[in-house]
């Protein structure tokens, strides 16, 4: 079983939508979640950083994670044609562990 | 600032060849990292660095070798390149191990 598991899509959804992309992981020790943002062709960029449970949001993105089912949420709302990219998620058991990284989910926001 | 730049961004090899992937970045980090990116793999993590003159292996690191003689610079060789190893490589830095990973634009290798 891989660490980190994304639906790899890909996800096509209307502007103005939102998206909800999700992740599971394996390991309880995982304490922090990250998403990162990957255009065609270009590197991944760091696009949320979590700690433990919770919420956290920025401007029209909202990162959650269950750890009690080890799930991994990032809502996308009002999605816009410049989304449209590939979603990584990624986790760390803490601050100094190698970061795990899920083969990503591709997503087209159409106008 | 560049960031991390990653040199050639293409190329083409034949089996049994050998190459080196340049990497630079100009953000004074301590980390540096080279992963290979395959469909469905996601990004898995070649060999990294925590610092000037240091190297560690990664989750995937036979086949490749690394050095880091200055800061800035970490470079990744192919001793003799397989088909197996046609990927697209990302060279990445951080300030530290918890902090924000900076990736390059990619390399595409095609081992033929």
């Amino acid at each position: 079983q891989k660490e980190v598991e994304q639906d790899p899509g890909p996800l096509s959804v209307p502007e103005g939508a939102i998206v909800s992309l999700n992740c599971t992981y394996s390991n309880s020790a995982f304490q922090y979640f990250m998403w990162y943002r990957q255009y065609s062709r270009k590197g991944p960029e760091l696009l949320m950083y979590t700690y433990s449970s919770g919420n956290k949001e920025d401007g029209r993105f909202t990162a959650q994670v269950d750890k009690s089912s080890k799930y991994i949420s990032l809502f996308i709302r009002d999605s816009q044609p410049s989304d449209s990219a590939t979603y990584l998620c990624a986790t760390q058991k803490t601050s100094y562990d190698k970061v795990i990284f899920g083969p990503g989910t591709s997503l087209s926001v159409i106008p | 600032n560049a960031g991390v730049t990653q040199t050639p961004k293409f190329r083409v090899l034949k089996t049994g060849q050998s190459m080196t992937l340049l990497c630079a970045q100009d953000m004074n980090h301590e980390y540096m990292y080279w992963y290979r990116q395959d469909p469905g793999m996601g990004l898995r993590l070649i060999h990294y660095s925590v610092g000037e003159g240091t190297t560690a292996k990664g989750e995937v690191p036979d086949g490749y070798n690394v050095s880091r003689l200055k800061k800035q610079n970490f470079l990744l060789g192919l001793e003799s390149a397989a088909p197996s190893q046609t990927s697209v490589y990302f060279c990445a830095s951080s300030r530290g191990s918890g902090n924000t990973i900076y990736f390059g634009e990619g390399s595409w290798l095609t081992v033929v």
